[in-house]
């Protein structure tokens, strides 16, 4: 796959596990977006950098822990979650934060919280 | 904050046929507004954007009208296919802020 890439693409977890999300872009961009996208929601915005920054984080749990060590990589680092937390984590990225909508979204990871 | 309503939530329409999907806006500062095609298990992909100077853009067989003294904003398909069978989801966003999505609309195209 080009553009955005995201692994694992399904993950199972208890609620005691530690597990990271990876998304990677290779579109040169400066933006990186973490979504959360549940059953019958809006489309959650979670967190965004840029340039490996972090500029926005609403009102996300602890529980959930972002990581930007480059503007090509972006992780999200997972512990002790709930099973509210099951749904499909986006990621996406902009060419840089002032072109927010025009947004490239990677294919997701199915999460599972047993 | 902004906030975004999309209606209606499912909407089936015989092939060939058009569609129309709308959605409303709270925050008359937005500026841009972004339509996403989710097909089913793929990522979420534009398809087409307007601004706040324009009134209507078209690119084929979708079109996309802004009313901005109403705030709210549709996605037309005309000549339906099966292929464009997918959640749309319509956004707002004000110039170098984030996108507010709406809660989406299943579309199902019936041969």
């Amino acid at each position: 796959e080009t553009g955005v890439t995201q692994t694992p693409r399904h993950l199972v977890m208890g609620m005691t596990n530690k597990k990271s999300l990876k998304c990677e872009q290779h579109l040169g961009h400066n933006a990186m977006y973490w979504y959360k996208q549940s059953a019958k929601k809006p489309l959650e915005l979670m967190f965004v950098y840029s340039l490996e920054e972090r500029v926005e984080n609403n009102s996300v749990p602890s529980r959930f822990s972002p990581e930007c060590p480059n503007s090509s990589h972006l992780f999200l680092h997972l512990h002790t979650l709930q099973p509210e937390d099951s749904a499909l984590y986006l990621c996406a990225s902009s060419p840089t934060i002032g072109l927010a909508g025009i947004q490239y979204f990677g294919p997701g990871t199915r999460l599972t919280v047993l | 904050g902004e906030n975004v309503e999309q209606h209606p939530s499912t909407l089936s329409v015989q092939e060939g046929d058009s569609a129309v999907i709308k959605c409303t806006y709270s925050d008359s500062a937005s500026n841009y507004f972004p339509w996403y095609k989710q097909e089913l298990g793929k990522r979420p992909q534009l398809i087409i954007d307007i601004r706040s100077n324009v009134g209507e853009k078209k690119d084929q067989r979708i079109a996309v009208t802004l009313n901005k003294t109403a705030k709210h904003f549709s996605l037309h398909i005309t000549e339906t296919q099966p292929e464009d069978s997918a959640v749309y989801f319509c956004a707002a966003s004000l110039a170098n802020e984030k996108l507010t999505f709406g809660t989406g609309t299943r579309l199902t195209i019936i041969p």
